[in-house]
């Protein structure tokens, strides 16, 4: 079974803050993808990543992928109160299946 | 180029009942995967369908089921409802089973009382 260790749970920050997530495993993803879901809505996906180390910008969030593709992070500069949310994580294996982490329930405070 | 369709967005039944929940994938995406997700447990993953074919199941009880028909829709079902059935389902389109990115309905609420 794989499992997607998604760290912290919860995460309460200031307007201009900076914030980094975590989420970490001990077996291989051929991809890992991070979503943004809003209360009473689907996950809407923010970023794909693939090869190992990869680091891919989306304005001020910045994502990478670590070299053995078991972990990633996601780091939030500057938060604004619009980046409040559940962010998830969710790895592909080589077969096909996708598995989430348990989410980081993000609050940025105006 | 319409996204994941699911109907109904809400949902009321009553313990003991059964209720079918219907998901629309994008145009020429295969496979569905559907989800149930709860504060205290995340996002569980309930089966995929690729093809009409089951490919992965996981471990909720087989008063949960699906389909998958041949334009790619999909349906789950859930019999004999018990209060702890209350969630949001989600359904998630790609592809394929092996392509990296996977696209969300809104989810259907489903509260039983």
């Amino acid at each position: 079974t794989q499992l997607l260790e998604q760290s912290p749970q919860f995460l309460s920050i200031q307007e201009g803050e900076n914030l980094t997530v975590y989420c970490n495993s001990s077996s291989v993803f051929s991809s890992l993808q991070w979503y943004r879901q809003e209360p009473g809505e689907g996950p809407v996906l923010l970023v794909t990543v693939v090869t190992g180390g990869e680091v891919k910008k989306l304005k001020r969030l910045t994502f990478q992928f670590g070299d053995a593709r078991k972990d990633s992070s996601l780091h939030i500069t500057a938060a604004q109160p619009g980046d409040t949310g559940l962010y998830l994580c969710a790895g592909r294996t080589s077969y096909g299946k996708l598995t989430f982490g348990q989410g980081t329930i993000l609050t940025v405070h105006p | 180029k319409a996204g994941v369709t699911q109907t109904p967005r809400y949902l009321i039944k009553t313990r003991g009942q059964q209720v079918t929940l219907s998901c629309s994938p994008i145009s020429g995406h295969r496979s569905v995967s559907w989800y149930q997700q709860t504060p205290g447990q995340g996002l569980q993953f309930l089966f995929e369908y690729f093809s009409e074919t089951q490919r992965n199941k996981g471990n909720f009880p087989g008063r949960f089921s699906g389909r998958q028909f041949s334009n790619s829709r999909s349906e789950m079902n859930v019999s004999t409802l018990e209060l702890g059935d209350s969630a949001l389902y989600l359904c998630a389109s790609s592809l394929d089973p092996w392509n990296t990115e996977a696209f969300f309905g809104q989810g259907t609420r489903l509260t039983v009382v």
